[in-house]
């Protein structure tokens, strides 16, 4: 069983839409969730965590956690062709500290 | 200025080479990683050191090796370079060892080519 699963992409959204990237886990005990956008040919950089039950914004994003569905989202309001990337999910194990990837998604903003 | 380094950013060999990868971060932090991206994207990590010391390891063929003479480097070396080997390799730090809001910091990647 995979540890980390994001809905498979890619995702294609026009600009101004509302672009939804989702993601579960299997360990029960994962105490924290992160989203990184990866831009074709660069690194990894973080854009959100999220470690409570419910929603957090920030901006045009919003990450939703919720735990008992071992289930994280991120919504990017008002998409900007910018936005295109791939979107990787993380999660922090419960019982060490390691930080494990989904595959990604790639999103793809049309102007 | 770069926060984490890493060189070269490219490196093509081949097949049965050994070569090295150098990482080093200008953060202050104490925890540093290896991570291995194929070609899927799919984004795997390798190696951690907290302080020097090694606190992931992987299931990891054992022909790689880490080293981190001191919590401001962490150097890759592969012996026997093999074609699966060949993918972006990616050094990340972090202030400690990714506790509940850690945020990773990655290095430009090494693109790998074996040939």
């Amino acid at each position: 069983q995979k540890e980390v699963e994001q809905n498979s992409g890619p995702l294609s959204v026009p600009e101004g839409a509302i672009a939804s990237l989702n993601c579960t886990y299997s360990d029960r005990g994962s105490q924290s969730f992160f989203w990184y956008r990866q831009y074709s040919g660069k690194s990894p950089e973080l854009i959100m965590f999220i470690y409570s039950n419910g929603d957090k914004e920030d901006g045009r994003f919003t990450a939703q956690l919720n735990k008992a569905s071992q289930y994280v989202s991120l919504l990017i309001r008002d998409s900007q062709p910018s936005d295109s990337a791939t979107y990787l999910c993380a999660v922090k194990g419960g019982s060490n500290y390691k930080l494990t990837f989904g595959k990604g998604t790639l999103l793809t903003v049309n102007p | 200025d770069t926060a984490v380094s890493q060189t070269p950013k490219y490196l093509v060999t081949q097949m049965g080479n050994d070569k090295s990868i150098k990482c080093e971060q200008n953060l202050g932090h104490d925890t540093m990683y290896w991570y291995k991206q194929d070609s899927k994207k799919f984004l795997k990590i390798m190696f951690s050191y907290n302080n020097k010391e090694l606190i992931i390891n992987e299931t990891v063929p054992n022909r790689f090796s880490p080293k981190s003479p001191d919590k401001a480097h962490l150097n890759l070396h592969i012996n026997s370079l093999e074609l699966g080997d060949s993918a972006v390799y990616f050094c990340a730090s972090s202030l400690g060892q990714v506790t509940t809001n850690e945020k990773l910091f990655f290095g430009s990647g090494t693109q790998l080519s074996v040939l």
